[in-house]
């Protein structure tokens, strides 16, 4: 049974700050690592895509991985109360992708 | 122009009823899925097609089927409803090899 698991939270952070949120993952055999944001009663929207170890970075965004570990991060830097949302972490085996139960994440003005 | 559409996107239907909803793509992705997301916001896969080809068909109730009569369309058609059907179902296509995919808007079903 292929995993993802994260923190449901709610993390909650106060603006322009940081935020991290964080995902394991059971497959080892995973190709790709990708990061959602999910707005209440919306769609899930891609942010971020990460292939190799090591750090990705896109605008106020980036996602870390490590393999060794299974271990994928997101960090925000500058944190807007618009980046409030759930956030899901996913993975990538062939054709499926397997979700995280999402992060919610609060910033407060 | 929508990339991912579905219709309806809301669905309210009672216990025992028939429902289909409609998924179309012009991404000219080869692969589509149905994804289900619960209360909880835990979204599980349910199945997924590539160019008309059944891939992927997780542990769902056989009262779910899905048909995809072209590499655009996956529709899911639902007999029998019962009330732990309620949720949002997601449609989704990808292009081959480790892309992301896109989501379409969802479809809120509710059994009554």
């Amino acid at each position: 049974q292929k995993e993802v698991e994260q923190n449901s939270g709610p993390l909650s952070v106060p603006e322009g700050a940081i935020a991290s949120l964080n995902c394991t993952y059971s497959d080892r055999g995973s190709q790709s690592f990708f990061w959602y944001r999910q707005y209440s009663g919306k769609s899930p929207e891609l942010i971020m895509f990460i292939y190799s170890n090591g750090d990705k970075e896109d605008g106020r965004f980036t996602a870390q991985l490590n393999k060794a570990s299974q271990y994928v991060s997101l960090l925000i830097r500058d944190s807007q109360p618009s980046d409030s949302a759930t956030y899901l972490c996913a993975v990538r085996s062939g054709n499926m992708l397997t979700f995280g139960g999402g992060t919610r994440l609060m910033v407060k003005p | 122009d929508t990339a991912v559409s579905q219709t309806p996107k809301y669905l309210v239907t009672q216990m025992g009823n028939d429902k289909s909803i409609k998924c179309e793509q012009n991404l000219g992705h080869d692969t589509m899925y149905w994804y289900k997301q619960d209360s909880k916001k835990f979204l599980k896969i349910m199945f997924s097609y590539n160019n008309k080809e059944l891939i992927i068909n997780e542990t769902v109730p056989n009262r779910f089927s899905p048909k995809s009569p072209d590499k655009a369309h996956l529709n899911l058609h639902i007999n029998s409803l019962e009330l732990g059907d309620s949720a949002v179902y997601f449609c989704a296509s990808s292009p081959p090899a480790n892309y992301g995919y896109t989501f379409g808007s969802g479809t809120r079903l509710t059994v009554v």
